[in-house]
Protein backbone atom coordinates (compact mmCIF):
# COMPACT_ATOMS: atom_id res chain seq x y z
CA UNK A 1 0.00 0.00 0.00
CA UNK A 2 1.45 3.62 -0.88
CA UNK A 3 1.64 5.48 2.01
CA UNK A 4 1.84 8.74 0.83
CA UNK A 5 0.16 9.30 -2.90
CA UNK A 6 -0.03 12.11 -5.34
CA UNK A 7 -1.46 12.52 -8.63
CA UNK A 8 -1.06 13.31 -11.37
CA UNK A 9 2.77 12.49 -11.34
CA UNK A 10 3.01 14.12 -14.54
CA UNK A 11 1.00 17.42 -15.23
CA UNK A 12 1.76 19.57 -18.76
CA UNK A 13 -0.40 22.69 -19.02
CA UNK A 14 0.08 26.30 -20.71
CA UNK A 15 0.86 29.42 -18.82
CA UNK A 16 -2.03 30.64 -17.29
CA UNK A 17 -4.21 28.10 -15.93
CA UNK A 18 -5.93 26.65 -12.95
CA UNK A 19 -4.57 23.18 -11.93
CA UNK A 20 -4.73 21.01 -8.60
CA UNK A 21 -2.52 18.29 -7.24
CA UNK A 22 -3.98 15.92 -4.45
CA UNK A 23 -2.22 14.09 -1.80
CA UNK A 24 -3.38 11.57 0.89
CA UNK A 25 -1.20 9.94 2.92
CA UNK A 26 -2.71 6.39 4.59
CA UNK A 27 -0.18 6.79 7.85
CA UNK A 28 -2.71 8.62 10.04
CA UNK A 29 0.05 11.20 10.43
CA UNK A 30 -1.28 14.19 11.94
CA UNK A 31 1.22 16.79 10.01
CA UNK A 32 1.47 16.99 5.78
CA UNK A 33 3.47 19.43 3.99
CA UNK A 34 4.29 20.03 0.52
CA UNK A 35 7.28 20.85 -1.23
CA UNK A 36 8.99 22.72 -4.34
CA UNK A 37 11.97 21.27 -6.12
CA UNK A 38 13.29 23.67 -8.47
CA UNK A 39 15.71 22.65 -11.64
CA UNK A 40 18.60 22.90 -9.21
CA UNK A 41 17.76 20.27 -7.36
CA UNK A 42 16.76 22.42 -4.12
CA UNK A 43 13.81 21.11 -2.07
CA UNK A 44 12.15 23.95 -0.32
CA UNK A 45 9.40 23.93 1.97
CA UNK A 46 5.83 25.52 0.97
CA UNK A 47 3.10 24.79 3.51
CA UNK A 48 2.47 22.62 6.23
CA UNK A 49 -0.79 21.94 7.84
CA UNK A 50 -1.53 19.94 11.21
CA UNK A 51 -5.05 18.37 11.56
CA UNK A 52 -5.95 20.79 9.09
CA UNK A 53 -4.59 23.84 9.78
CA UNK A 54 -1.96 25.71 8.37
CA UNK A 55 1.32 25.83 10.52
CA UNK A 56 4.05 26.90 8.26
CA UNK A 57 3.45 28.98 5.08
CA UNK A 58 6.40 30.03 3.37
CA UNK A 59 6.80 33.00 0.67
CA UNK A 60 4.69 31.50 -1.49
CA UNK A 61 2.46 33.90 -4.51
CA UNK A 62 -0.83 33.64 -3.28
CA UNK A 63 -1.53 31.86 -6.45
CA UNK A 64 -1.02 28.82 -4.56
CA UNK A 65 -3.31 27.59 -2.02
CA UNK A 66 -3.42 24.38 0.17
CA UNK A 67 -6.39 22.91 1.02
CA UNK A 68 -6.88 20.00 3.50
CA UNK A 69 -10.40 18.66 3.93
CA UNK A 70 -9.09 15.98 6.93
CA UNK A 71 -5.72 15.43 7.78
CA UNK A 72 -5.16 13.05 5.52
CA UNK A 73 -5.17 15.02 2.66
CA UNK A 74 -3.78 17.98 1.43
CA UNK A 75 -4.02 19.44 -2.12
CA UNK A 76 -2.40 21.98 -3.62
CA UNK A 77 -4.29 24.87 -6.13
CA UNK A 78 -2.55 26.88 -8.37
CA UNK A 79 -4.11 29.57 -10.41
CA UNK A 80 -2.59 31.20 -13.39
CA UNK A 81 0.19 29.02 -14.14
CA UNK A 82 3.34 31.02 -15.23
CA UNK A 83 6.60 29.45 -16.40
CA UNK A 84 8.49 29.66 -13.24
CA UNK A 85 6.19 27.43 -11.52
CA UNK A 86 7.78 24.43 -13.52
CA UNK A 87 9.13 22.19 -11.11
CA UNK A 88 8.86 18.73 -9.23
CA UNK A 89 6.50 19.32 -6.22
CA UNK A 90 6.18 16.88 -3.42
CA UNK A 91 4.25 16.25 -0.91
CA UNK A 92 5.07 14.12 2.62
CA UNK A 93 3.15 13.78 5.88
CA UNK A 94 4.61 13.00 9.11
CA UNK A 95 3.51 12.59 12.66
CA UNK A 96 4.96 14.91 15.44
CA UNK A 97 5.61 17.54 12.99
CA UNK A 98 8.57 18.65 11.84
CA UNK A 99 10.13 16.74 15.06
CA UNK A 100 9.28 13.48 13.41
CA UNK A 101 10.82 11.21 10.48
CA UNK A 102 9.01 12.39 7.06
CA UNK A 103 7.32 10.14 4.62
CA UNK A 104 7.37 11.74 0.93
CA UNK A 105 4.94 11.22 -2.18
CA UNK A 106 6.27 10.14 -5.58
CA UNK A 107 6.34 13.72 -6.87
CA UNK A 108 4.45 15.89 -9.07
CA UNK A 109 6.15 16.89 -12.24
CA UNK A 110 4.59 19.78 -12.93
CA UNK A 111 5.85 21.73 -16.24
CA UNK A 112 4.30 24.59 -17.92
CA UNK A 113 4.24 25.30 -21.65
CA UNK B 1 26.17 31.49 1.84
CA UNK B 2 23.92 29.11 2.20
CA UNK B 3 22.55 28.22 5.71
CA UNK B 4 23.27 23.95 4.66
CA UNK B 5 26.06 23.22 2.68
CA UNK B 6 27.04 19.66 1.10
CA UNK B 7 30.24 18.52 0.55
CA UNK B 8 31.47 16.66 -1.83
CA UNK B 9 28.84 17.87 -4.57
CA UNK B 10 29.79 15.27 -6.51
CA UNK B 11 30.99 11.68 -5.85
CA UNK B 12 32.08 8.89 -8.04
CA UNK B 13 32.83 5.31 -6.21
CA UNK B 14 34.06 2.03 -7.33
CA UNK B 15 31.76 -0.73 -5.68
CA UNK B 16 32.73 -2.02 -2.39
CA UNK B 17 34.24 1.91 -1.17
CA UNK B 18 33.29 3.56 1.77
CA UNK B 19 31.89 6.61 1.39
CA UNK B 20 31.15 9.99 3.27
CA UNK B 21 29.11 12.74 2.78
CA UNK B 22 29.19 15.69 4.72
CA UNK B 23 26.83 18.02 6.09
CA UNK B 24 27.51 21.66 7.72
CA UNK B 25 24.88 24.15 8.74
CA UNK B 26 25.06 27.98 10.44
CA UNK B 27 21.58 27.61 12.22
CA UNK B 28 20.59 26.57 15.55
CA UNK B 29 18.45 23.30 14.60
CA UNK B 30 16.76 20.94 16.39
CA UNK B 31 17.26 18.08 14.19
CA UNK B 32 18.50 17.03 10.99
CA UNK B 33 17.56 14.78 8.38
CA UNK B 34 19.49 12.32 5.84
CA UNK B 35 17.17 11.99 2.89
CA UNK B 36 17.92 10.13 -0.52
CA UNK B 37 16.25 10.98 -3.94
CA UNK B 38 16.33 8.27 -6.56
CA UNK B 39 17.33 8.76 -10.25
CA UNK B 40 13.40 8.46 -10.90
CA UNK B 41 12.52 11.10 -8.19
CA UNK B 42 11.13 9.53 -5.62
CA UNK B 43 12.47 10.64 -1.99
CA UNK B 44 13.27 8.30 0.86
CA UNK B 45 14.14 9.85 4.71
CA UNK B 46 16.84 8.03 5.81
CA UNK B 47 18.01 8.88 9.39
CA UNK B 48 16.63 11.87 11.90
CA UNK B 49 18.88 12.86 14.38
CA UNK B 50 19.74 15.22 17.20
CA UNK B 51 22.86 13.45 19.04
CA UNK B 52 24.93 11.06 18.10
CA UNK B 53 24.53 8.22 15.64
CA UNK B 54 22.78 6.17 14.01
CA UNK B 55 22.81 2.76 12.10
CA UNK B 56 20.13 1.22 9.65
CA UNK B 57 22.06 -1.58 7.53
CA UNK B 58 24.86 -0.65 5.64
CA UNK B 59 24.19 3.27 6.58
CA UNK B 60 25.62 5.32 9.26
CA UNK B 61 24.42 9.00 10.37
CA UNK B 62 26.46 11.21 12.45
CA UNK B 63 25.96 14.40 14.30
CA UNK B 64 27.86 16.86 16.08
CA UNK B 65 25.90 19.16 17.28
CA UNK B 66 28.58 21.78 18.68
CA UNK B 67 30.38 22.29 15.58
CA UNK B 68 27.08 21.88 13.38
CA UNK B 69 28.28 19.03 11.51
CA UNK B 70 26.75 15.92 10.39
CA UNK B 71 28.09 12.99 8.08
CA UNK B 72 26.35 10.19 6.30
CA UNK B 73 28.17 7.13 6.17
CA UNK B 74 27.82 4.18 3.55
CA UNK B 75 30.01 0.58 3.88
CA UNK B 76 30.32 -1.86 1.29
CA UNK B 77 28.24 0.53 -1.49
CA UNK B 78 26.64 -1.00 -3.89
CA UNK B 79 25.57 0.41 -7.78
CA UNK B 80 21.91 0.35 -6.23
CA UNK B 81 23.15 3.37 -3.84
CA UNK B 82 23.45 5.80 -6.59
CA UNK B 83 21.09 8.76 -5.76
CA UNK B 84 21.28 12.17 -4.44
CA UNK B 85 21.57 12.62 -1.30
CA UNK B 86 20.22 15.57 0.93
CA UNK B 87 20.72 16.40 4.17
CA UNK B 88 18.17 19.31 5.65
CA UNK B 89 18.04 20.68 9.01
CA UNK B 90 14.97 21.91 11.36
CA UNK B 91 15.13 24.79 13.43
CA UNK B 92 14.80 25.25 17.07
CA UNK B 93 11.29 25.36 17.59
CA UNK B 94 8.65 22.78 16.67
CA UNK B 95 7.33 24.21 13.40
CA UNK B 96 10.16 26.23 11.96
CA UNK B 97 11.24 25.88 8.38
CA UNK B 98 12.81 23.02 7.13
CA UNK B 99 16.24 24.15 5.42
CA UNK B 100 17.58 22.06 2.54
CA UNK B 101 20.95 21.21 1.99
CA UNK B 102 22.09 21.27 -1.86
CA UNK B 103 22.35 17.98 -2.41
CA UNK B 104 25.44 15.24 -2.96
CA UNK B 105 25.02 13.38 -6.23
CA UNK B 106 26.88 9.62 -5.90
CA UNK B 107 27.37 7.04 -8.54
CA UNK B 108 28.65 3.67 -7.79
CA UNK B 109 30.01 2.38 -10.54
CA UNK B 110 30.32 -1.47 -10.67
Amino acid sequence: DTAVSQTPKYLVTQMGNDKSIKCEQNLGHDTMYWYKQDSKKFLKIMFSYNNKELIINETVPNRFSPKSPDKAHLNLHINSLELGDSAVYFCASSQDGLAGPQHFGDGTRLSIL
Amino acid sequence: KNEVEQSPQNLTAQEGEFITINCSYSVGISALHWLQQHPGGGIVSLFMLSSGKKKHGRLIATINIQEKHSSLHITASHPRDSAVYICAVEGETSYDKVIFGPGTSLSVIP
